[in-house]
């Protein structure tokens, strides 16, 4: 009964493959975030999707593709990998945020290797 | 969202309480304090959150400053499965933001036998 789930845990890759992480959440949550943690272990925030809306993109390279099938999954589709996207991205969902409280619950990482 | 500062390490003696501040000097009227941690190897989790009056929740205790400038996260009687990074956090009401986390460094807590 986990709450929030990722997909795979582990993944090593070549530079220069695609390669996607999916990402499933069973709280019945509308907003769902990838964020990206990096070897400095600085977590940063890279989409955001409300209701299967993108609503937050930072900046984020267009090799790096969210894409919400539906309420409870967002996947990360990641094209032409390179070195520097080693990184652990973590999947997280909240009630939507404009309700009280907000918080977010994240899921256990995926650790991306790039070799 | 402003700014938060927050000491690097502490250590703590297992249990006891373990007391972490965290300054957020330029917090403005409509922002919120949260506090996360990260176990070793984990995702992030939710501890609390609040605006200006303390709170408790079975985790932890949070402590507001009247001026709201500092606020300090407690532990009531800390295990060594406390051990991790606390994030403090401040962002804009939850009704008005995109629900965007802006992490900083955080305190790395040890919790010692």
């Amino acid at each position: 009964d986990t709450a929030v789930s990722q997909t795979p845990k582990y993944l090593v890759t070549q530079m220069g493959n695609d390669k996607s992480i999916k990402c499933e959440q069973n709280l019945g949550h509308d907003t769902m975030y990838w964020y990206k943690q990096d070897s400095k272990k600085f977590l940063k925030i890279m989409f955001s999707y409300n209701n299967k809306e993108l609503i937050i993109n930072e900046t984020v390279p267009n090799r790096f593709s969210p894409k919400s099938p539906d309420k409870a999954h967002l996947n990360l589709h990641i094209n032409s990998l390179e070195l520097g996207d080693s990184a652990v991205y973590f999947c997280a969902s909240s009630r939507p945020p404009g309700l009280a409280g907000g918080e977010q619950f994240f899921g256990p990482g995926t650790r991306l290797t790039v070799l | 969202d402003a700014k938060t500062t927050q000491p690097t390490s502490m250590d703590c003696a297992e249990g006891r309480a373990a007391n972490l501040p965290c300054n957020h000097s330029t917090i403005s009227g409509n922002e919120y304090v949260y506090w996360y941690r990260q176990i070793h190897s984990q995702g992030p989790q939710y501890i609390i959150h609040g605006l200006k009056n303390n709170e408790t929740n079975e985790m932890a205790s949070l402590i507001i400053t009247e001026d709201r400038k500092s606020s300090t996260l407690i532990l009531p009687h800390a295990t060594l499965r406390d051990t991790a990074v606390y994030y403090c956090i401040v962002r804009v009401n939850p009704s008005s933001n995109t629900g965007k986390l802006i992490f900083g460094q955080g305190t790395t807590l040890q919790v010692k036998p």
